[in-house]
């Protein structure tokens, strides 16, 4: 066990709607990322959080959008919906200074579904 | 851009006999490269690490990792496999400034009694 918790773990939506993925990250970490893996692939990255400040992006549009809160918890904001965006999303937790040596601890995920 | 390749989507071997994972890397300057290992409905967890100290690598699990710069490679291996082996193993490599994790597309590990 990670200490990393994420909910909900099984969701489906239709296209269009809107889905907001949530993460606890373990006791004493600072940074939050946030990766989408579809089936068959590996991990890519969305985006990071540090301090509640957006910390790096990788290639996903616009309505992919997170929340850091001040107790370090997460959320993953997705709008409109497509049928690609059915994946794993995966929250990873991390103090800094570990996740600069590539030290994070992934939570088992949220499995997303788009109809 | 960092990437990492992994050159076997699934490998087969049986309990008790040696493991091997191909990773090769591609990198414009030094790269810190990672394994890590997925299980059925569990989360990624970290095998081992190579950040530019030595360059054979001991991780959890019995398993090691090799750094080759001149093969640019860093294959995993483990001398005997047990069941519990069965996963999915990733090669990484970060990418530098958002501590950014570049992932592999995977291997598939599984385990014959």
């Amino acid at each position: 066990e990670t200490g990393v918790t994420q909910s909900p773990t099984h969701l489906i939506k239709t296209r269009g709607q809107q889905v907001t993925l949530r993460c606890s990250s373990q006791s004493g970490h600072n940074t939050v990322s946030w990766y989408q893996q579809a089936l068959g692939q590996g991990p890519q990255f969305i985006f990071q959080y540090y301090r509640e400040e957006e910390n790096g992006r990788g290639n996903f549009p616009p309505r992919f959008s997170g929340l850091q809160f001040p107790n370090y918890s997460s959320e993953l904001n997705v709008n409109a919906l497509e049928l690609d965006d059915s994946a794993l999303y995966l929250c990873a937790s991390s103090s800094w200074t570990s996740g600069r040596t590539g030290e994070l601890f992934f939570g088992e995920g949220s499995r997303l579904t788009v109809l | 851009a960092q990437s990492v390749t992994q050159l076997d989507s699934h490998v087969s071997v049986s309990e008790g006999t040696p493991v091997l994972l191909r990773c090769n890397y591609s990198s414009s300057y030094s790269p810190s490269l990672f394994w890590y290992v997925q299980h059925p409905n569990k989360g990624l967890q970290l095998l081992l690490k190579y950040t530019s100290a030595a360059t054979l690598v001991k991780g959890i699990n019995g398993f090691e990792a090799e750094f080759k710069k001149s093969e640019t490679s860093f294959h995993l291996t483990k001398p005997s496999a047990h069941m519990s082996d069965a996963a999915e193993y990733f090669c990484v490599v970060t990418q530098g400034g958002a501590q950014k994790l570049v992932f592999g597309q995977g291997t598939r590990l599984t385990i014959n009694p």
